[in-house]
């Protein structure tokens, strides 16, 4: 699997506080993804990236924004946490095939 | 709405029995598709893939999957299962989008394997 790190692991927010989640890749990988895994639901496409500064948004990109400034960071930024965004986070890097990163696991109370 | 769908949510076996998990997806045209497994815990590791080609694709660990075109479908498959397969098991499908190779997700199946 891509060398793929997520931070923070874990975290704790309260609703109404923005929060921002990292996503760094070692593989040199153009393609970047944002994912969120809910009971019932799978995954889904939050954000994606396909370059430096080139974002596009997938299924569920509401109440989220991100940001590519270097290849191996892609960040996400929930700009004012609600409790339906606890969740857990996954990112991805790859083209044709994608691989994950360990996840974020995010509680909004 | 097209979608992945996978109607087995939670399936119990006992180890050495035999595993068959489906994924049907309503996307026409080319597809690419993917079975993931998540391990408790932990984070989707790749199982296999099937771009074009033979339909019988092998993948780690035992499993294969057999993409019919006709019927839309990508059963994942396993004669003997163990104890550690236990895991949750999504199937993907990524579509003939412009764009960008953005995977659509099945809701998963849980295996549980009883030894």
């Amino acid at each position: 699997d891509a060398g793929i790190t997520q931070s923070p692991r874990h975290k704790v927010t309260e609703t109404g506080t923005p929060v921002t989640l990292r996503c760094h890749q070692t593989e040199n990988h153009r393609y970047m993804y944002w994912y969120r895994q809910d009971p019932g639901h799978g995954l889904r496409l939050i954000h994606y990236s396909y370059g430096v500064k080139d974002t596009d948004k997938g299924e569920v990109s509401d109440g989220y924004s991100v940001s590519r400034s270097k290849t191996e960071d892609f960040l996400l930024t929930l700009e004012s946490a609600t409790s339906s965004q606890t969740s857990v986070y996954f990112c991805a890097t790859g083209q044709e095939t994608q691989y994950f990163g360990p996840g974020t696991r995010l509680l909004v109370l | 709405a097209q979608s992945v769908s996978q109607h087995n949510h939670h399936v119990i076996l006992s180890e050495a029995a035999s595993l068959e998990l489906g994924c049907n997806y309503s996307y026409g045209g080319t597809v690419n598709l993917f079975w993931y497994v998540q391990y408790p815990g932990q984070h989707l590791q790749l199982l296999l893939k099937y771009f074009s080609g033979d339909p019988l694709v092998k993948g780690i660990k035992g499993f294969e999957a057999e993409f019919i075109k006709s019927k839309f479908s990508f059963n994942l498959r396993k004669p003997s299962v163990q104890w550690s397969d236990t895991a949750e098991y999504f199937c993907a499908v990524n579509p003939p989008i412009t764009g960008a190779n953005n995977l659509f997700f099945g809701t998963g199946t849980r295996l549980t394997v009883i030894p």
